[in-house]
């Protein structure tokens, strides 16, 4: 069964804003990735955060790790058109077994 | 650098056929590859994982199987298609000990 909840389903905001998606869990992990994958494609690594990590950034990207809530949070800031996908967490927890969410669609208006 | 392909990218094959999924990967050695299937809007699930060649492990119960004949091989079959099976089937690696996975393009399979 899928671990993780996205929240919202999905997102739709004008170039520019920010957009932040959330990721819920159930049970402990050794790490939590994020995922992109645009329309009837694969999907493409973002970032990972370790069980021992808070927050941590890459270009555009912000993800935080709140292990006492067993949730995550990405924030894309200044997003662009070319942001548009739907964004997944995925947990693992003793294994390199990934386990995904449901995913956010987000769309970006020019 | 490695590089990861999938084959067919689309198929149409009526209930009852078999099926035969290919993924291969370049540029490294003895990866753990995983077969994931993901329906329409919805997230991935596992199909099968494999540490290395004739080592297959399935997660759920279902009418596929996985097979492993080469390192860097990872073929995805059933004998008789359900309606079920129709889906967007994905395959990935990652280097043994290493959490990031990469995923190929995709196989979108639709079972009439």
């Amino acid at each position: 069964s899928q671990q993780g909840e996205e929240d919202p389903q999905a997102l739709s905001i004008q170039e520019g804003e920010n957009a932040t998606m959330n990721c819920s869990y159930k049970t402990s992990i050794n790490n939590l990735q994020w995922y992109r994958q645009n329309s009837g494609r694969g999907l493409v690594h973002l970032i990972l955060i370790r069980s021992n990590e808070r927050e941590k950034h890459s270009g555009r990207l912000r993800v935080t790790l709140d292990t006492s809530k067993k949730s995550s949070s990405l924030l894309i800031t200044a997003s662009r058109a070319a942001d548009t996908a739907s964004y997944f967490c995925a947990t693992t927890q003793n294994t390199d077994k990934l386990i995904f969410g449901t995913g956010t669609r987000l769309q970006v208006f020019p | 650098s490695q590089t990861i392909h999938q084959w067919p990218a689309t198929l149409v094959q009526p209930v009852g056929s078999p099926l035969s999924l290919e993924c291969t990967v370049e540029g490294t050695s003895n990866p753990n590859l995983y077969w994931y299937r993901q329906a329409a809007g919805r997230g991935l699930q596992l199909l099968f994982y494999s540490v290395g060649i004739g080592q297959i492990s399935s997660e759920v119960p279902q009418n596929l199987s996985a097979s492993r004949p080469q390192d860097r091989q990872f073929i995805l079959s059933s004998k008789k298609l359900l309606l079920s099976d129709s889906g967007f089937y994905l395959c990935a690696w990652n280097p043994t000990r290493e959490y990031e996975q990469f995923f190929g393009p995709g196989t979108r399979l639709t079972v009439l």
